[in-house]
């Protein structure tokens, strides 16, 4: 098992320009999570899923989009970025029967 | 709603030296406890958990971790600290109905020689 894994691992995007951060999990989770991770304020819960076609807000949802289309996969969307989302990013994914989080490897992001 | 506190942002300790991470919690039921570790670069990995049973709980590289219900804590604790182990240390906070746990801030670990 390949786990969560998260591509791109690094990437640099000017203010405005949209992208996709990608997160593929193979132990067939229901639930999946994004979180960005900025000094000083720990992990925080940006949007989750607990099942293909159900998404919801986390704590800071804003400028974010995810959908899940499949139970493998759970794609962020950055709309517009923003030098306010320069973090790092990590997916992670639980199973139904208690809430242990396995992550990626994160993506580092920054916004110019 | 939970809530996860840890009240130290960094730590120091000498190689050798015992170490102690407070973490403190707000739920009203049992909860699911979590501590992870994050070295330089890297992502999180799962330390220990706690679900119920035992309130001593027995991790990996040697770490351990203790419910006290009375205080609302989940600790964790290693007899000897080795140069390895400075990272960040989460504690994280779940239920059986929230799907996503709360993690606390963190605790940098740095480790003297």
């Amino acid at each position: 098992n390949a786990g969560v894994t998260q591509t791109p691992k690094f990437q640099v995007l000017k203010t405005g320009q949209s992208m996709t951060l990608q997160c593929a999990q193979d132990m067939n989770h229901e639930y999946m999570s994004w979180y960005r991770q900025d000094p000083g304020m720990g992990l925080r819960l940006i949007h989750y899923s607990v099942g293909a076609g159900i998404t919801d807000q986390g704590e800071v949802p804003n400028g974010y989009n995810v959908s899940r289309s499949t139970t493998e996969d759970f794609p962020l969307r950055l709309l517009s970025a923003a030098p306010s989302q320069t973090s790092v990013y990590f997916c992670a994914s639980s199973g139904q029967e208690d809430n242990e989080q396995f992550f990626g490897p994160g993506t580092r992001l920054t916004v110019l | 709603a939970q809530s996860v506190t840890q009240p130290d942002i960094h730590i120091t300790v000498s190689e050798g030296a015992s170490l102690e991470l407070r973490c403190n919690y707000s739920y009203g039921a049992t909860p699911y406890l979590f501590w992870y570790v994050q070295s330089p670069g890297q992502g999180l990995q799962l330390l220990l958990k706690y679900f119920s049973g035992d309130t001593l709980v027995q991790g990996i590289k040697g770490f351990e971790a203790e419910f006290k219900r009375s205080q609302s804590s989940f600790n964790l604790r290693k007899p000897s600290v080795h140069w390895s182990d400075a990272a960040e240390y989460f504690c994280a906070v779940g239920s059986g109905g929230s799907y996503i746990p709360t993690f606390g801030r963190g605790t940098s670990l740095i480790v003297h020689p």
